[in-house]
């Protein structure tokens, strides 16, 4: 099993760029996480999604998109990028049911730089 | 929403000294605390967790504890190496429903110097 990956691991935007980040997993898991990690600050949710077609704002969701319209696949969006979106993003995933603990998962990150 | 506060923000020790973290939260309805390791350049791993329904928790040479009615909960590395050196992030969430959203602190960065 590859885990959780994402695609792209590095990438650098221009303001007012928009681009999509790619997030899989091959465990099945019901839930899925984009966070955002900055210097100092730990990691903050963006976005969430608690199975297919569903999704829900985070702690900090503004200027970002979601959409999981597989299962197995969670898609961030930048419509318009912005210095501040300067950071790194991770993607984790967890599964549910009677049994499973609250681990979450996370793929091995994008670095992006918004310039 | 649920807040999380971690400290301290740096810890240096001599490798085979105990390292202690604490981190204390705000809601009392987190039943569910993880402690994630990150590795520099690396991705977030989980090392240890603890349930509310558990006061202690000990695998080898880590340990977490907590204490709901101070709503605070700690993580004990004993004997420390040189690999133990990383970034340690403490989290609060609750696992019933409501996507399991979890709240990180801002993270303790351990340095173990021989």
């Amino acid at each position: 099993n590859a885990g959780v990956t994402q695609t792209p691991k590095f990438r650098v935007l221009k303001t007012g760029q928009s681009m999509t980040l790619l997030c899989a997993q091959d465990m099945n898991h019901e839930y899925m996480y984009w966070y955002r990690q900055d210097p100092g600050m730990g990691l903050r949710l963006i976005h969430y999604s608690v199975g297919e077609g569903t999704t829900a704002k985070g702690e900090v969701p503004d200027g970002y998109n979601v959409s999981r319209l597989k299962k197995q696949n969670f898609l961030l969006g930048l419509e318009s990028a912005a210095p501040s979106q300067t950071s790194v993003y991770f993607c984790a995933s967890r599964q549910t049911g009677t049994g499973y603990k609250g681990e979450q998962f996370f793929g091995p990150g994008t670095r992006l730089t918004v310039l | 929403g649920e807040n999380v506060e971690q400290h301290p923000s740096t810890l240096s020790v001599q490798e085979g000294d105990s390292a202690v973290i604490k981190c204390t939260y705000s809601d009392s309805a987190s039943n569910y605390f993880p402690w994630y390791k990150q590795e520099l350049g690396k991705r977030p791993q989980l090392i240890i967790d603890i349930r509310s329904n558990v006061g202690e928790k000990k695998d080898q040479r880590i340990a977490v504890t907590l204490n709901k009615t101070a709503k605070h909960f700690s993580l004990h590395i004993t004997e420390t190496q040189p690999e133990d050196s990383a970034v340690y992030f403490c989290a609060a969430s609750v696992v019933t429903g409501g996507g399991n959203k979890l709240t990180f602190g801002t993270g303790t960065q351990l340095k173990v110097e021989l």
